[in-house]
Order: C-alpha cells, then sequence, then structure tokens
C-alpha cells in the first residue's frame, strides 16, 4: 500500500481567508502527484497533475507547490469561498514496478468555508 | 457526451447474492479504476486494469472481482465472500500515466 498522508484531515474557515493543506507521500521511485477536489454529491474533479521537483501550478484562487525530494505536496487556497467547501484529495503515484499505473488516493482534507 | 457511465446510482441486495456494478466510458481511456468509499473514509482502491485483458488487485480486493473485456468497459462483481459490501463504488478512467483520472457518478450499494 502506498503510505499517503493527508493533513489536515478537516478544515474550518471563514470567508476571505486564505488556507492551506499538505500531502505526504514517499520520494523513492517518485512520478506523478494528483491533487482533486471533491464536491458532495458530485464526482472528484481534477485540479492539478505535477510532475517536476519545484513545481507549481495555479488555477485561479487554487495553487499547489511540490517536493519530490522529501516527498509532500501543499495546497493553497487564498481567499476562501463557501464555494470552495469540499473534500481535497491527493494521490501519488510510482515510476515503475509492480504499482505502475496505481493511483492511490490519501484520506482526504474536508474544508468547509462559513460565509 | 463524452464520460464515465455507472448503472445504476442505488442498489439493493439480498446477503449472499453476487452484484455486477457497471462502468462504461467512451474517452477512449486506457486504464479503469474500481474504489471504494464508506462513511467517514477516503477512496480505497478495489482493483485497476491498465489495458484490455489485464488487470491488477488494488489495495482491498478481497471479496470482488473484475473483467476488462472491451476497452470501454470495466464491470466490477462484488461477491459473496465481501464481508461488508454496503459502500459507495466510484469508477474512474484516464488517457495514460501522465493525465488525470475522470470519474463514474458512483453506485450506491446496499446488502440487506
Amino acid at each position: 500500500i502506498l503510505n499517503v498522508e493527508q493533513s489536515p484531515q478537516s478544515l474550518h474557515v471563514q470567508e476571505g481567508d486564505s488556507t492551506n493543506f499538505t500531502c505526504s507521500f514517499p520520494s523513492s521511485n517518485f512520478y506523478a502527484l494528483h491533487w482533486y477536489r471533491w464536491e458532495t454529491a458530485k464526482s472528484p474533479e481534477a485540479l492539478f497533475v505535477m510532475t517536476l521537483n519545484g513545481d507549481e501550478k495555479k488555477k485561479g484562487r487554487i495553487s499547489a507547490t511540490l517536493n519530490t525530494k522529501e516527498g509532500y505536496s501543499y495546497l493553497y487556497i487564498k481567499g476562501s469561498q463557501p464555494e470552495d467547501s469540499a473534500t481535497y484529495l491527493c494521490a501519488p503515484t510510482n515510476a515503475g514496478g509492480t504499482s505502475y499505473g496505481k493511483l492511490t488516493f490519501g484520506q482526504g482534507t474536508i474544508l468547509t468555508v462559513h460565509p | 457526451d463524452g464520460g464515465i457511465t455507472q448503472s445504476p446510482k442505488y442498489l439493493f441486495r439480498k446477503e449472499g447474492q453476487n452484484v455486477t456494478l457497471s462502468c462504461e466510458q467512451n474517452l477512449n481511456h486506457d486504464a479503469m479504476y474500481w474504489y471504494r468509499q464508506d462513511p467517514g473514509q477516503g477512496l480505497r482502491l478495489i482493483y485497476y486494469s491498465q489495458i484490455v485483458n489485464d488487470f491488477q488487485k488494488g489495495d482491498i480486493a478481497e471479496g470482488y472481482s473484475v473483467s476488462r473485456e472491451k476497452k470501454e468497459s470495466f464491470p466490477l462483481t462484488v461477491t459473496s465472500a465481501q464481508k461488508n459490501p454496503t459502500a459507495f463504488y466510484l469508477c474512474a478512467s484516464r488517457e495514460h500515466r501522465d493525465t488525470e483520472a475522470f470519474f463514474g457518478q458512483g453506485t450506491r450499494l446496499t446488502v440487506v
């Protein structure tokens, strides 16, 4: 089992606050790191797929950074809005071996943004 | 419209019966995945397939079986050997290892 840890498990913020959460994963044999947003009553949707150490990606108010050497990624949300309330999932993938193509998710961070 | 279709949305079965969940995609994706979600837990990988006629066990494969006879279809059978089958099941696909996954709407299975 690929050991993926996300923290915190849940987070409550006020509208307008900026927030961030972490995804930790084994750094050996790393290939890519996925971030998804899962809103209630909807299907998970991809935010980013990151592969390069030091990579930063941005989509609107959401951005992510990646450190493959130490095995972590941060997801940032600037000026949180109630519509950002969702579960945020990360999934690292391996370069090869027996788990080639495997997509294993962390437990997720549940974000609630209060108006 | 391209996408992933899971059917049915809700499924009820009696204990001891096998049940098959459908997952069809018209995205021409090579890889397909089955996940299970229980209340308060994340997505756990049951089985995945990188190519037609090949599939691998995920982290919780016991009590489940799959087939991948066609590129667009990846049905999941929940067998009577699965001790706690009641859960929400999600199917996903992706084009290849460099791309993001797309998910179906899910099937909520209740075994009584």
